[in-house]
Parts: C-alpha cells; sequence; structure tokens
C-alpha cells in the first residue's frame, strides 16, 4: 500500500454514533495530521500529533498514534451530521517540507 | 480570523493555453505550498516556497510549471502548456514558521483543461 493509506475508504454511521477511521504510513515521520475536506472544498487542519506524542484530544476528537505500528486513528466522538465529510491523514517525513496525503475516509452521517 | 484566499474558483482553458492560478497566503505567512487533487484521488505535493525560492518540489513540478511571489501578497502558480492530464483542484497553503507545523490551505481553484 502507499503511504498515508486510510481505512475505511467509506463508512456511514448514525447521528451521535461515535466514528473511527484509520491511518497508516510506511517512512519515519515529524508528525501526522489529520484534515477535514467537506465537498468539493479546501482542507481544513483538524489536529497533530508529533511522533513522540502517543494520544491527543481536541473537543470531540481524539487521535492517536502507534509509530512502531506505522499507524493513527481518528476517532470523532458523538458525530452530529455536520461531520459528514472526507477525513486524510497527513506525514511530513523526517526532513522534507512537504505533507503527503493519505487517499482519505469519506464519513456520512445520517441524521 | 485570517485565511487563505484562492482565485479563480474555477478556470477552463484549451489544452496548450498558460494558466495562472493566484494564491493570497496569510499576511505574516513565511512559507508556500501548491498541492494538487485530481478529481477522486489523493492530495499530491507539487512545490514549497520560502524567501523567494523554491524549497522543495515533486516530480509532477517539470517545467510546465513555475511558481513566483510577484509582490508582499500574491503568490502564484503558473502553468505553460496546459494538458489534459492538469485538470485538477490546485490547493495553496501557508504557514509562518519552519517549527509551525500547520498548514493552512485555501479553498482550492478547480481547472478544467479541454
Amino acid at each position: 500500500s502507499q503511504q498515508g493509506e486510510e481505512d475505511p475508504q467509506a463508512l456511514s454511521i448514525q447521528e451521535g454514533e461515535n466514528a473511527t477511521m484509520n491511518c497508516s504510513y510506511k517512512t519515519s515521520i515529524n508528525n501526522l495530521q489529520w484534515y477535514r475536506q467537506n465537498s468539493g472544498r479546501g482542507l481544513v487542519h483538524l489536529i497533530l500529533i508529533r511522533s513522540n506524542e502517543r494520544e491527543k484530544h481536541s473537543g470531540r476528537l481524539r487521535v492517536t498514534l502507534d509509530t512502531s505500528k506505522k499507524s493513527s486513528s481518528l476517532l470523532i466522538t458523538a458525530s452530529r451530521a455536520a461531520d459528514t465529510a472526507s477525513y486524510f491523514c497527513a506525514t511530513r517525513d523526517t526532513g522534507r517540507r512537504a505533507l503527503t496525503f493519505g487517499s482519505g475516509t469519506r464519513l456520512q452521517v445520517q441524521p | 480570523e485570517p485565511e487563505v484566499t484562492q482565485t479563480p474558483s474555477h478556470q477552463v482553458t484549451q489544452m496548450g493555453q498558460e494558466v495562472i492560478l493566484r494564491c493570497v497566503p496569510i499576511s505574516n505567512h513565511l512559507y508556500f505550498y501548491w498541492y494538487r487533487q485530481i478529481l477522486g484521488q489523493k492530495v499530491e505535493f507539487l512545490v514549497s516556497f520560502y524567501n523567494n525560492e523554491i524549497s522543495e518540489k515533486s516530480e509532477i513540478f517539470d517545467d510546465q510549471f513555475s511558481v513566483e511571489r510577484p509582490d508582499g501578497s500574491n503568490f502564484t502558480l503558473k502553468i505553460r502548456s496546459t494538458k489534459l492530464e492538469d485538470s485538477a483542484m490546485y490547493f495553496c497553503a501557508s504557514k509562518r514558521q519552519e517549527e509551525q507545523e500547520t498548514q493552512y490551505f485555501g479553498p482550492g481553484t478547480r481547472l478544467l483543461v479541454l
């Protein structure tokens, strides 16, 4: 698989449920970030976790990072219809300036 | 809250034509980026720019592409002779400092090459 692969590719849940998305990567990273993209729109930064951190919280978001497994998860608790969007993980590899994005998870929250 | 802006929001052009995509980064930011997203595919890095020069570029960013910061506010991406496969959403991003990890993205320009 390629750098920054998310799974599942698509996720449909009911409002109020939790949504979990996973991301795997291959290289050595400085940090991993999660972005959100509403259909046809720009990318909005959600949360960043550094390579020396294991878990981070921001509001209803919880992100974990396991550098030994080269994987991360994003948990959105108590989802809302407005959370419907695509979610991408992005890594900044050691020594690089660019972000490498995954292919994204399309989340649909049914009201 | 300050944000990155991009113009135009949509551009349709004929194959072989030159296009210039414009971005206004957040005013006190120093690091600038262009990414693109072909429909249904990943967001791909094109180029990063700092201190009036390219600091990193991907293999996508060939001789047909160039970037410029013509004044203190604009950051442009030029495609000299567009190809069909250049059709994509192009995103500009900026950040304030090297240590600041978060890149702030603009809303994108959707380019369609016919």
